[in-house]
């Protein structure tokens, strides 16, 4: 059974840092796309990321280039988002996700929340 | 990018169907990747993916859904409406920009 499971949320002053991790089981994670998306409160989705298999490649969407890295570290099934410069507005319950197919993910985890307050 | 265009809300009864707009631009649901899918997100629970690649359905989501594209615009109809239908529903597309952008979302209530 395909497993992902988001730690690493708290409450963070804005300006601040944090990484939020992605434990993955049940699945040839070195074989998938990984994906970030968040939810604000009461909002839609936002995808944020994804990583290719082998890690050697990126993308973002433009609200987070610059401020927000991932990685993943395939000999301990496990994906990263590290996360800098926080604002308010990145208050949200973050996603990871992943997939073989042409989209955000397949397999979801239950995600864990990010709130960016003074 | 911005996000994509969904109704707010669309309703129905029990064994209706009822038809989800997703309206983008020629860098995401109007390129030729073809690569839009469709989520299902009851509160509080993390997106179940229902369709991908504008008509294919993963093992697990009901052939009650199903996905078509035209132009600029994709679309998600359900049909034999039923209460479990009940969540919130997005759309996703690649973008010319190798990165994915969402739908709005779209409120389903079964009346």
């Amino acid at each position: 059974e395909v497993q992902l499971v988001e730690s690493g949320g708290s409450l963070v002053q804005p300006g601040g840092s944090l990484r939020l991790s992605c434990a993955a089981s049940g699945f040839t994670f070195s074989t998938y796309w990984m994906s970030w998306v968040r939810q604000a409160p009461g909002e839609g989705l936002e995808w944020l990321a994804n990583i290719k298999p082998d890690g050697s490649g990126t993308n973002f969407v433009d609200s987070v280039r610059g401020r927000f890295t991932v990685s993943r570290d395939n000999a301990k099934n496990t994906l990263y988002l590290y996360m800098d410069s926080l604002r308010d507005e990145d208050t949200a319950v973050y996603y990871c996700g992943g997939t073989l197919l042409a989209t955000p993910a397949t397999d979801w985890g239950r995600g864990t929340l990010v709130t960016v307050s003074s | 990018q911005s996000a994509l265009t969904q109704p707010a809300s669309v309703s129905g009864s029990p064994g209706q169907s009822i038809t989800i707009s997703c309206t983008g631009t020629s860098s995401d649901i109007g390129n030729d990747y073809n690569w839009v899918s469709w989520y299902q997100q009851h509160p509080g629970k993390a997106p179940k993916l229902m369709i991908y690649d504008v008509n294919n359905r993963p093992s697990g989501a009901s052939n009650r859904f199903s996905g078509s594209k035209s132009g600029n615009t994709a679309s998600l109809t359900i049909s034999g409406l039923q209460a479990e239908d009940e969540a919130d529903y997005y759309c996703s597309s690649y973008t010319t920009s190798a990165t994915y952008v969402f739908g709005t979302g779209t409120e389903v209530t079964v009346l």
